[in-house]
């Protein structure tokens, strides 16, 4: 009964490969979202969706793709991997844009060597 | 765009004082201010919000407030205890634009 969860929680992988990370949610919210969480901990907006149509695309390298088959999933795959993407991931969700709480995922801990 | 400033980035308190951190925002457009808090290893969790109507909010030991001339915000926590220690951030939202503050980590000494 997991409100966001994320698939996989780690995920170790060579410099150039190309890799997916999951996200759902079982909220029946409208509006999801990615962030990167860096080593120092800072907090930042990837890419948000709201009823599968992309709102929010920050400055994010055309290597990193969102995709959105359904309200309830927000996937991001990532093309020929670099070690600056080495992060946490964490994908969130709430009711609709702007002034609604965010629920986010476990975070996805991505080591790129 | 958006730029979210927070301090102090690190807070050592003796368990009961209270912790104050601040955050400043840069647009006026803002208009949802919430709080999360992450523990070690941990995803954020939301502690409190304020959205830009109101100018304080309070839950239990935790409490908000708002100046939307001088464009900031504060939370604050009254008697502390140890599992009070993680990392805050504070946000600033416009639309479904959420910019974070760069975090403060919080330590409550017993």
């Amino acid at each position: 009964d997991t409100a966001v969860s994320q698939t996989p929680k780690y995920l170790v992988t060579q410099m150039g490969n190309d890799k997916s990370i999951k996200c759902e949610q079982n909220l029946g919210h409208d509006t999801m979202y990615w962030y990167k969480q860096d080593s120092k901990k800072f907090l930042k907006i990837m890419f948000s969706y709201n009823n599968k149509e992309l709102i929010i695309n920050e400055t994010v390298p055309n290597r990193f793709s969102p995709k959105s088959p359904d309200k309830a999933h927000l996937n991001l795959h990532i093309n020929s991997l670099e070690l600056g993407d080495s992060a946490v991931y964490f994908c969130a969700s709430s009711l609709g844009q702007g002034i609604y709480e965010q629920f986010f995922g476990p975070g996805t801990r991505l080591t790129v060597l | 765009g958006e730029n979210v400033e927070q301090h102090p980035s690190t807070l050592s308190v003796q368990e009961g004082d209270s912790a104050v951190i601040k955050c400043t925002y840069s647009d006026s457009a803002s208009n949802y201010f919430p709080w999360y808090k992450q523990e070690l290893g941990k995803r954020p969790q939301l502690i409190i919000d304020i959205r830009s109507n109101v100018g304080e909010k309070k839950d239990q030991r935790i409490a908000v407030t708002l100046n939307k001339t001088a464009k900031h915000f504060s939370l604050h926590i009254t008697e502390t205890q140890p599992e009070d220690s993680a990392v805050y951030f504070c946000a600033a939202s416009i639309m479904s634009q959420f910019y974070f503050g760069t975090g403060t980590s919080l330590t409550v000494i017993p």
